[in-house]
């Protein structure tokens, strides 16, 4: 199995500009999340999801949008890329709900927004 | 609002003694909480949980302890490898989500 895989690795764009961060779990996981990490702060939860079709917002929600047709992918999506969206991006997926299952992340994105 | 709080940005400890790694909580229906580990480059993988029911959970040379009356845990690793130079992220369970802690970064020196 190769667990949760995030494409791409790294990624630079300008202002304005949208991209889509790619989330594929091969572990029939039902859940799904999101999150970004600054620079000495911790993980903050952008978007979650419990199943195909059903999506939720975390804690920093705003400049992103997600979908899961799928169980295996769930991609983010950055429309107008601002300077404050430069993170390191971990997807993560877990069988059931967050507190009886760990998490597997995936080894992240990250993005620079000049 | 921060609900997990971890204090200590880093800690030094040398190899073979007790690393002692704390978090603060401010919601007390947290119903489980959670330790990861994180190298550099890579994504968190999960290292061990306890129930709010338990006071104590041990896996090997990590164990961490709950104090619900002071909404306090702690992760203790005996005895401390240069391996576990990571950083260490508390976590608590609400419901379908887990709430990060800042992060404590340790270095095990020889």
């Amino acid at each position: 199995n190769a667990g949760v895989t995030q494409t791409p690795k790294f990624r630079i764009l300008k202002i304005g500009q949208s991209m889509t961060l790619q989330c594929a779990q091969d572990m029939n996981h039902n859940y799904m999340y999101w999150y970004r990490q600054d620079p000495g702060m911790g993980l903050k939860l952008i978007y979650y999801s419990v199943g195909a079709g059903i999506t939720d917002k975390g804690e920093v929600p705003n400049g992103y949008n997600v979908s899961r047709s799928t169980t295996e992918d769930f991609p983010l999506r950055l429309e107008l890329a601002a300077p404050s969206q430069t993170s390191v991006y971990f997807c993560a997926s877990s069988y059931w709900r967050a507190s009886y299952n760990e998490q597997f992340f995936g080894p992240g994105t990250r993005l620079t927004v000049l | 609002d921060q609900q997990v709080k971890q204090n200590s940005p880093s800690l030094s400890v040398q190899e073979g003694r007790i690393s002692i790694l704390n978090c603060d909580y401010t919601n007390s229906m947290f119903d489980y909480f959670l330790w990861y580990k994180k190298y550099p480059a890579e994504g968190p993988t999960f290292l061990i949980s306890i129930s709010s029911i338990k006071d104590k959970n041990e896996d090997g040379r990590f164990t961490v302890f709950l104090n619900k009356s002071a909404k306090h845990l702690s992760l203790h690793i005996v005895p401390s490898q240069p391996g576990d130079s990571a950083v260490y992220f508390c976590a608590a369970s609400e419901v379908d989500k887990l709430i990060f802690g800042t992060g404590t970064r340790l270095q095990v020196f020889p």
